[in-house]
Parts: structure tokens; C-alpha cells; sequence
């Protein structure tokens, strides 16, 4: 099974600003099986990104996402009141398996 | 635009066996694989597995031997059993569509306490 590792597990910033999460996997993950999600409290999940930087329907272009081979991140180039939740990073593989990492809370600052 | 709505028993005692449905609103059960992902409270995401319309189920190893996931094509709904719930079970519980690679589609989730 591949371990996703967040980082960090809390982000403290102010709206406006530039946020940078990262995630490491424990293997090789294929560019096409990594996603990102964000969850507000008491709400479901979110999906943002799907294979490395393709935005899902209706996500802004503040999102955006980056990486390969076994590091990936999620970068919001502007923080809006509604970003400030926990965002989870996700692959795929090797079997039929979907995986998460632990979460990085964004507060604000 | 897809909807999914979901529901089930919320209070469970231990050995009990959870019974979640999810009913599918605006999509066809046939065009997508359907999972189920937990939650525990306050902390992470766990597959739980998926459902084809073909039938074809895969699950999460950790938990294969105690998942079912099944369907009613004619309601547009999917299903999932779990036996022998444990305090361990007690979690939110989302169904899902799945799109490329993701879940690109969530249930309102449905709080699963298992305690006696």
C-alpha cells in the first residue's frame, strides 16, 4: 500500500495570501492517479485537482496543482474566506485502491 | 448534475452489521464505479471499495472480509454491508461517484456510532 504524507499538518495564513501544501508519497505514483480535495467542517470532501493539475468543474483558477514521481503539491495563489478547511491529497493504485493522506489543516491566521 | 443522497441505521451495537443505501439523483448508475469512504471523527479519509454496473466489486483489503457492496439498477441506488461493526466502525460514512482517478461526487455523509 503507498503512505501519503502531508505536510504541513497545520497552515496558518491570512486571506489574500499565497498557500503551498505539499504531499509525499511512499512509492512512485502514477501524474494520472493523484488528486486533492477540500473539506469544510461538516462537509463532505471536495474534489480541486485530479491527475496532478487538472481543475475539477467549477474550481477556480486560484487552485492549481503541481508534482510527479513522488512529490506533489496544491498550491491557492489567493486565499479566499472559504479556503480556510482541511485538504486531503489522494492517489490511485497499484490495485484497485484508493488511497489518502492525513490532512493539512489551513487556518487563519 | 449528479446528486447523491444517502442514508441508514446511525446507532449501531457492537457485532451489529451497518446497512447504508445510496440513491443516485440527474446520472446513470451505468456510466461510473460508485464507492463508499468513511471518516472517523476528527480524523482522515478511508476507502471502503466500489461497485461497477456490471457488478465487478473491488474493496479495501483491511476491510474485504467484513464489505458487501451491491445495487438496484432499477432504483439507481447502491448499497453497503459491513458486519461485525466494533467501536473502531464509528465514523461518517460518504457514498461517491467515481470519476478519473477521484471521487468526484460526494453523499451528505451519514454518522455511524457503534456503541452499546
Amino acid at each position: 500500500e503507498i503512505v501519503l504524507t502531508q505536510s504541513p499538518g497545520t497552515l496558518s495564513l491570512s486571506p489574500g495570501e499565497r498557500a503551498t501544501l505539499s504531499c509525499r508519497a511512499s512509492q512512485t505514483v502514477n501524474n494520472i492517479y493523484f488528486a486533492w480535495y477540500r473539506q469544510a467542517p461538516g462537509q463532505a470532501p471536495r474534489l480541486l485537482i485530479y491527475a496532478t493539475s487538472t481543475r475539477a468543474t467549477g474550481i477556480p483558477d486560484r487552485f492549481s496543482g503541481s508534482g510527479s514521481g513522488t512529490d506533489f503539491t496544491l498550491t491557492i495563489s489567493r486565499l479566499e474566506p472559504e479556503d480556510f478547511a482541511v485538504y486531503y491529497c489522494q492517489q490511485y493504485g497499484p490495485s484497485p485502491m484508493y488511497t489518502f493522506g492525513q490532512g493539512t489543516k489551513l487556518e487563519i491566521k | 448534475q449528479v446528486q447523491l443522497q444517502q442514508w441508514g441505521a446511525g446507532l449501531l451495537k457492537p457485532s451489529e452489521t451497518l446497512s447504508l443505501t445510496c440513491a443516485i439523483y440527474g446520472g446513470s448508475f451505468s456510466d461510473n464505479y460508485w464507492s463508499y469512504i468513511r471518516q472517523p471523527p476528527g480524523k482522515g479519509l478511508e476507502w471502503i471499495g466500489e461497485i461497477h454496473h456490471s457488478g465487478a466489486t473491488n474493496y479495501n483489503p483491511s476491510l474485504k472480509s467484513r464489505v458487501t457492496i451491491s445495487m438496484d439498477t432499477s432504483k439507481n441506488q447502491f448499497s453497503l454491508k459491513l458486519t461485525s461493526m466494533t467501536a473502531a466502525d464509528t465514523a461518517v460514512y460518504f457514498c461517491g461517484r467515481n470519476g478519473f482517478y477521484s471521487i468526484d461526487e460526494w453523499g451528505q455523509g451519514t454518522l455511524v456510532t457503534v456503541s452499546s
